[in-house]
Formats: structure tokens, sequence, C-alpha cells
């Protein structure tokens, strides 16, 4: 079965402060991974994919294989990254269908 | 250019009331998606369609049903609510099956009393 860990629920730092939000997921074959960024009430939006190993507003997130972890990271926070972020997995659900599994998502509060 | 529009954006329904949440997208894409979320839980994937006329069912998908209507069109059904079912519903979708980025829309805030 296929899953994603988010370990922290929650993640306070100080601006300026470097930021690592925790990923780690469980897939038998080859995944894509993804992170997405809720901001307050709002809808989903994608921040990253590992395919295309791009950099979004200063976030960056290396996939390794070796730890199964998919960590996000940033050098400088700024107080509008306060947010919701959810790491996610394109596998395979039972009967074949695709869809993405999501982790439980971790709360990043940027303190001025 | 509208993405993907979900209809209401709130609802509050009596346990045991039926309702059917609308969603639409105007970007020509094959697949769309249903799913919930709820606090400390992320988002859980109720119902798939890969293509118009298919659905399959995804980790959550009791106490709802589902139908695509056409390409543009995915709606999920309560057919009768329960406190459980109290949610936010986003519906997705992306342009065929594989590993995309998926489009979300805005959201249903869903409260049964």
């Amino acid at each position: 079965a296929q899953r994603v860990t988010q370990p922290e629920k929650l993640l306070s730092v100080f601006k300026g402060a470097p930021v690592e939000l925790k990923c780690n997921y469980s897939y038998s074959g080859s995944p894509e991974l993804f992170w997405y960024v809720q901001y307050s009430r709002q809808r989903l939006q994608l921040l990253l994919r590992h395919i295309s190993r791009e950099s979004i507003k200063g976030f960056t997130a290396d996939l390794n294989k070796g730890e199964t972890s998919f960590h996000l990271k940033k050098p400088f926070a700024q107080e509008e990254d306060s947010a919701m972020y959810y790491c996610a997995l394109s596998g395979k659900y039972r009967r074949g269908a695709d869809g993405l599994t999501f982790g439980k998502g971790t709360h990043l509060i940027i303190q001025p | 250019n509208a993405g993907v529009t979900q209809t209401p954006k709130f609802q509050v329904l009596k346990t045991g009331q039926s309702m059917t949440l609308q969603c639409a997208q105007d970007m020509n894409h094959n697949s769309m998606y249903w799913y919930r979320q709820d606090p400390g839980m992320g988002l859980r994937l109720i119902y798939y369609s890969a293509s118009e006329g298919t659905t399959d069912k995804g980790e959550v998908p009791n106490g709802y049903n589902v139908s695509r209507l056409n390409k543009r069109e995915f709606s999920l059904r309560l057919e009768s609510a329960a406190p459980s079912q109290t949610s936010v519903y986003f519906c997705a979708s992306i342009p065929g099956q594989g590993r995309y980025g998926y489009t979300f829309g805005s959201g249903t805030r869903l409260t049964v009393v």
C-alpha cells in the first residue's frame, strides 16, 4: 500500500530562518511526488513536482529514494510562507485507478 | 480561465437529507477526482473518473455516489447525509491518467447536523 507521512503537524519558525518540512513515503514502484500548498481557506495549489526539479517561491525538494523522502526546504522563511503544506504521491489505487495519496499536512507558521 | 469550479461553496444539511455537489472544469481534462479534507487527516480520495463514462472508488467511497455527466462535469451525491460526512470537499482534474500536478477547485464546506 502507498503511504505518505508528514511527521510534523505544526512547524513554527522565525522569519529569515531556514525551513524544512519533512515527507517520507512508502510505495513499491517508482513514485511521482508533489508538494501542495494551501493558504488560509483557499484551494490547494501545486508548489513543486519532483520530476521538474524546479524552485518555486524559493522552495526546493529533492527525492531521496534511499531514504524514501521528499523533504521541502527553504533557506530563508518569509511571513507569506505561512500555510498548510501537503506532500503527495501519485501511484495506483486498487482497481488501477490513479489518484494522489496525501500526507496529513504540516501547518507552517512563520513568526515575525 | 475558470479552471475547476465547484458549487455550492457552503451547505448545511440535516441528517438524512440528500444533496449533490457539482464540479465542472473547462480545461478539457480527462480525469477528475473528488477528495474530502478533514483536520488531521489530510485529503482522502472518495471517487475518481478517468474519462467520461467511467468512475472508480477511492479510499473512502462509502456513503457517496458519483456521476461523470460529460467530459466537463463530475458530480458527487450524498444520498442520506450523516454527521461523519461533515467535511470540506475538493474536486480536482488532470489532463489524463498519469503523474501530473492536479488542478483543484475552491472547495465545498459541508456541515451535517
